[in-house]
């Protein structure tokens, strides 16, 4: 029974190249929520969503960051034009959608751009 | 909007005393409530969780009350060992809305 998979756990990518973050939720989860974490700062929550849908994207930036859920395959996070200020670990979690339960995390992709 | 917050950013306890995390929340309409457990360069890993009708749930040295009038939930810890030595978050969510909002996490260091 595996846990939230992300890969790859580390990026680096250079000034203006393109990150492309993957995530497959635990097995019947179809709920998947990304979050961020800058260095010395908490989880900041970015988008949320189900297969095919987004259904909140409120803390994703305006510009160079998408985020899907297709109906099969993992949930990518595509971040363009990579800047310095994009470097932070990025956190994926899924949850089965229901009330009262938990959401999983996986263990992040840490991303560098130098 | 910051709509859970944790406004003590770190703590230290001695080994063996009780750690005492606190987190207060804006939203009446949460009705779950969740914490979290943070090593570095690891996922978090869900700790505990609560929902509305009660106001004490525990698991071994964990402990979270609720205080729903007050809008606070406090993790107690008992008795506190070094292996508790990570960043906690605490979390809400509502209903059948599946959005889980974060806290900004409490950095608890345990000295042995």
């Amino acid at each position: 029974n595996a846990g939230v998979m992300q890969n790859p756990r580390h990026l680096v990518r250079r000034r203006g190249q393109e990150a492309r973050l993957r995530c497959s939720p635990m097995k019947g989860h179809s709920h998947v929520y990304w979050y961020r974490q800058l260095p010395e700062e908490g989880l900041k929550f970015m988008v949320y969503l189900q297969k095919e849908n987004i259904i909140d994207e409120s803390g994703m930036p305006k510009e160079r960051f998408s985020a899907e859920f297709p109906k099969e395959g993992p949930s990518i996070l595509r971040i363009q034009q990579v800047v310095r200020g994009d470097s932070a670990a990025y956190f994926c979690a899924s949850s089965p959608g229901t009330v009262n339960t938990e959401a999983f995390f996986g263990q992040g992709t840490r991303l560098t751009v130098v | 909007d910051q709509q859970v917050k944790q406004n003590s950013p770190s703590l230290s306890v001695q080994e063996g005393r009780i750690s005492i995390l606190n987190c207060d929340y804006t939203n009446s309409m949460f009705d779950y409530f969740l914490w979290y457990k943070k090593y570095p360069a690891e996922g978090p890993t869900f700790l505990i969780s609560i929902s509305s009708i009660k106001d004490k749930n525990e698991d071994g040295r964990f402990t979270v009350f609720l205080n729903k009038s007050a809008k606070h939930l406090s993790l107690h810890i008992v008795p506190s060992q070094p292996g508790d030595s990570a960043v906690y978050f605490c979390a809400a969510k509502r209903g059948s809305r599946n959005q889980f909002y974060f806290g900004t996490g409490t950095s608890l260091t345990v000295i042995p």
